[in-house]
């Protein structure tokens, strides 16, 4: 079946420290891929996505880029600020709804 | 931006007891979830609603759930007889057809 696989965490960095957080899949037919994010005490929110096989997905100064030949999404982002700080989540969609990977705590120290 | 609101945000409950978790979907949404994430665990899927009935439903979607959209606005899940480890943080997500889904804050349920 369908899953995801993220780096366990928490992820400790200095702002304007650059950011990875590894993400897998295993999935039949081609998935769309997502990053979700979740601020403390709010919902899931979309962060970026990408639909097919080389697709970059940004927002926010984050990107990542869809790989099918490695079957990754790593979320990526240049300089990240306090305010970054959250979980995130790596996701895909084939057939049924989302698949999740097990969430990312980042932690951003000024 | 549109928001999928859950109630109440948090929910303590005697296992075996009956608990219902609501959701209120956005207006024009026409597909439903839930999903749940026992802590430290990942997000798991539990049902989709579209239509007026389940379309789909994962293994942990056992007898003692049940799901609900009683009027135009509201989408319930109900537990029939808590246990302990149905304690987790629950996501309502809507979504129409052609766009991303949008989650609710979530709804934090303490088995005790």
């Amino acid at each position: 079946g369908d899953s995801v696989t993220q780096m366990e965490g928490p992820v400790t960095l200095s702002e304007e420290a650059f950011l990875t957080i590894n993400c897998t899949y295993t999935a039949t037919g081609y998935p769309s891929l997502f990053w979700y994010v979740q601020y403390p005490g709010e919902g899931l929110q979309l962060l970026l996505k990408a639909t097919k096989a080389d697709d970059k997905g940004s927002n926010k100064g984050f990107e990542a880029t869809y790989r099918k030949e490695t079957t990754s999404f790593h979320l990526e982002k240049g300089s990240v600020q306090v305010s970054d700080s959250a979980v995130y989540f790596c996701a895909l969609k084939s057939r049924r709804a989302l698949t999740f990977g097990s969430g990312t705590r980042l932690q951003v120290q000024p | 931006e549109p928001e999928v609101t859950q109630t109440p945000s948090h929910q303590v409950t005697q296992m075996g007891q009956e608990v219902i978790l609501r959701c209120v979907p956005i207006s024009n949404h026409l597909y439903f979830y839930w999903y749940r994430q026992i802590l430290g665990q990942k997000v798991e899927f539990l049902v989709s609603f579209y239509n007026n009935e389940i379309s789909e439903k994962s293994e942990i979607f056992d007898d003692q759930f049940s799901v609900e959209r009683p009027d135009g606005s509201n989408f319930t899940l109900k537990i029939r007889s808590t246990k302990l480890e149905d304690s987790a943080m629950y996501f309502c997500a809507s979504n129409s057809p052609l766009d991303r889904a949008f989650f609710g804050q979530g709804t934090r349920l303490t088995v005790v």
